[in-house]
């Protein structure tokens, strides 16, 4: 089966770090850019975190830039987000997903994680 | 960064009935656009890309069409498993950003 398997959400206290991953089964991850989408409870989606297939470039939203850092093992096909300095407002439900883009400039979110759950609260 | 303003933010509507979403993008983007369908407690799924291209193994219910700042999404006959939220998302410059989304009711 495809699918991209999620793991590392859970409650963390205000000011913390949490690490998720995101690990490729079934389908091919090392030569594309991957991404981390999050959803607050019941909102809508917000862009997070992208990274290059080499982890050689990564871009960042504004809110999480300087707390979250995006990297990768293509070895290990695995995706990781390290989250420090965690606020309230960083709660939600956080998914990878990978990037797909061809020569005729088409770009699209085409296989997404099942999302993990992060609750930032004391 | 690039609003996208989506609208209805949600709707009911009969099986079968022909179902329409706008989204306006606050500035140019051409083509570069997106939408996907999430049911509660999924991840979101694909469904149009560009615009107007159907998602492989996407049903022909679901169209796209539009370019520039204002795009239509059309569910041609609504079905019960169509019930979800649907969000467009622009890919023309970072940050991507996704509209508020469209909660899809039947009556």
């Amino acid at each position: 089966e495809v699918q991209l398997v999620q793991s590392g959400g859970g409650l963390v206290q205000p000011g913390g770090s949490r690490r998720l991953s995101c690990q490729a089964s079934g389908l091919t991850v090392s030569s594309y850019w991957m991404h981390w989408v999050r959803q607050a409870p019941g909102k809508g989606l917000v862009w997070v975190s992208r990274i290059n297939s080499d982890g050689s470039s990564t871009n960042y939203a504004d809110s999480v830039k300087g707390r979250f850092t995006i990297s990768r093992d293509n070895a290990k096909d695995t995706l990781y987000l390290q989250m420090n300095s965690l606020r309230a407002e960083d709660t939600a439900v956080y998914f990878c997903a990978r990037e797909y883009y061809n020569d005729y400039g088409e770009f699209r979110l085409d296989h997404w994680g099942h999302g993990t759950l992060v609750i930032v609260s004391s | 960064d690039i609003q996208m303003t989506q609208s209805p933010s949600s709707l009911s509507a009969s099986e079968g009935d022909r179902v329409t979403i706008t989204c306006q993008a606050s500035q140019d983007i051409s083509n570069d656009l997106n939408w996907y369908q999430q049911k509660p407690g999924k991840p979101p799924k694909l469904l149009i890309y560009d615009a107007s291209n159907l998602e492989t193994g996407v049903p022909s219910r679901f169209s796209g069409s539009g370019s520039g700042t204002d795009f239509t999404f059309t569910i041609s006959s609504l079905q019960p498993e169509d019930i979800a939220t649907y969000y467009c998302q622009q890919y023309d410059y970072l940050p991507l950003t996704f509209g508020g989304g469209t909660k899809v009711e039947i009556e």
